[in-house]
């Protein structure tokens, strides 16, 4: 079924840096994209960044682009976050998950959809002074 | 970037009744939306992908619906465990995928 589980995360100062981990197990890592999604205190969900299977293709939404940078280490399962100059607003749970690819069977061929099927339990980051 | 908007912010439902929530995409997304629910203190999980096929393990009561615009997840006969926020996400058009702002059930 698999399982992920982050770490990292912590009080830290704005515009100072930290590093998000999450190790994934019980899945093959290196066929899924990887998704983290942050969720800000008492807010909804948002979409921060992903990473193709081989780690070619990365993107962002705007409001981190340029501080943060997802990567991964495919042979230790590993995702990662890489925050730079920190805000207060980007304080908040950070997960990671995983993209899945659902296959169903169309009229012309197969359909795939997606779906985040894989979550970890969350790191807390809090920036502030 | 496409903004999702879902309604009612709070549903307050009784056990066994039915709920329905919305979802609208400010353009189309097709069938390319998902469903999910997220209890206090945990993180979210997937109920629907394809706008109405259920993740696996979703029980039978969960079912989507819709396709553009305009979607609908409907609980049938509710039960205690069903509450908590849910959550509706299109990744027709990106980055980014985006959320919509959540819809908490209140049993």
């Amino acid at each position: 079924e698999g399982q992920l589980v982050e770490s990292g995360g912590g009080l830290v100062q704005p515009g100072g840096s930290l590093r998000l981990s999450c190790a994934a197990s019980g899945f093959t890592f290196s066929n899924y994209w990887m998704t983290w999604v942050r969720q800000g205190p008492g807010k909804g969900l948002e979409w921060v960044a992903n990473i193709k299977e081989d780690g070619s293709g990365k993107y962002y939404v705007d409001s981190v682009k340029g501080r943060f940078s997802i990567s991964r280490d495919n042979a230790k399962n590993s995702l990662f976050l890489q925050m730079n100059s920190l805000r207060a607003e980007d304080t908040a749970v950070y997960y990671c998950a995983r993209d899945n690819a659902f296959m169903i069977q169309g009229d012309l061929g197969p359909i795939y959809y997606y779906g985040l099927d894989v979550w970890g339990q969350g790191t807390t980051v809090t920036v502030s002074s | 970037e496409i903004v999702m908007t879902q309604s009612p912010a709070t549903l307050s439902v009784s056990p066994g009744e039915r709920a329905t929530l919305s979802c609208r995409a400010s353009q189309s997304v097709s069938s390319n939306l998902a469903w999910y629910q997220q209890k206090p203190g945990q993180a979210p999980r997937l109920l629907i992908y394809g706008a109405s096929t259920r993740a696996p393990g979703i029980p039978a009561r969960f079912s989507g619906g819709g396709s553009g615009t305009e979607f609908t997840l409907t609980i049938a006969s509710l039960q205690s465990e069903d509450f908590g926020v849910y959550y509706c996400q299109q990744y027709n058009k990106w980055p980014p995928w985006t959320f919509g702002q959540g819809t908490k059930v209140e049993i």
